[in-house]
């Protein structure tokens, strides 16, 4: 079965600072793995996703992510940290079922905290 | 981009009455429809996943009669929450699943609130 890990649940940094948040899979089958941005109250909105392809994939708002299979692991970066990037973001693994894809399941989540 | 409308985004209603919880795809047809459960400072948690015109299946521990979900369309989704209690206040989110295999489009969420 498909499980996502996030390490560390809040993280902070400075304003022009890198971002770098972690993530960690475990999947039966080669993965779809998903970034995801959720704003207080607010669905979540797509980052960026891996489906096999190009290993670094590139998001929207300046963020990528780095597929590293001998690793499990799909951590999100960002050269320079914005004061708007401050969010809760969501690694996501789904499960792919030939014709369609299947659930996802997602990691706990962190909060991303950016200081002046 | 896909779009998947979410209403309403905040419901306060009285223990032991209904609310429902509605979601549309605007713009592509919504084949699957996951609705999760989101509590303060957590993870989504799945709670079924409905195919257009078929049952929907639940993930265990949530209650069934208590969840009510159907979609009639491919573009239509709708969670009834029946006789809400305190601890069914939560967020709730829907996530469609478009045909061509583009993604998940999430709605906006519905912040539910029972009194």
């Amino acid at each position: 079965a498909q499980s996502v890990t996030q390490l560390g649940s809040h993280v902070s940094v400075s304003e022009g600072a890198l971002v770098l948040l972690r993530c960690n899979y475990s999947s039966s089958v080669p993965p779809y793995l998903f970034w995801y941005v959720q704003y207080p109250n607010q669905g979540l909105q797509l980052l960026l996703k891996y489906t096999s392809a190009a290993t670094l994939v590139k998001g929207i708002n300046g963020f990528e992510a780095e597929f590293k299979k001998s690793e499990t692991s799909f951590h999100l970066t960002k050269p320079s940290a914005h004061m708007s990037d401050a969010a809760e973001y969501f690694c996501a693994v789904s499960d792919d079922r030939g014709s369609t894809l299947g659930r996802l399941y997602f990691g706990r989540g962190t909060q991303l905290t950016v200081w002046p | 981009g896909a779009v998947v409308s979410q209403h309403p985004s905040r419901v306060i209603c009285k223990s032991g009455t209904s609310v429902k919880i509605e979601c549309r795809s605007l713009d592509f047809q919504a084949t699957t429809m996951f609705w999760y459960r989101q509590f303060p400072k957590q993870s989504l948690m799945l709670m079924a996943t409905s195919n257009e015109g078929s049952k929907a299946t639940y993930e265990q521990g949530v209650e069934k009669d208590k969840f009510l979900i159907n979609h009639a369309s491919l573009t239509l989704s709708t969670l009834t929450v029946t006789s809400a209690h305190p601890e069914d206040s939560s967020f709730y989110i829907c996530s469609a699943h478009s045909l061509d295999r583009s993604g998940y489009t999430f709605g906006s969420g519905t912040r539910l609130t029972v009194v």
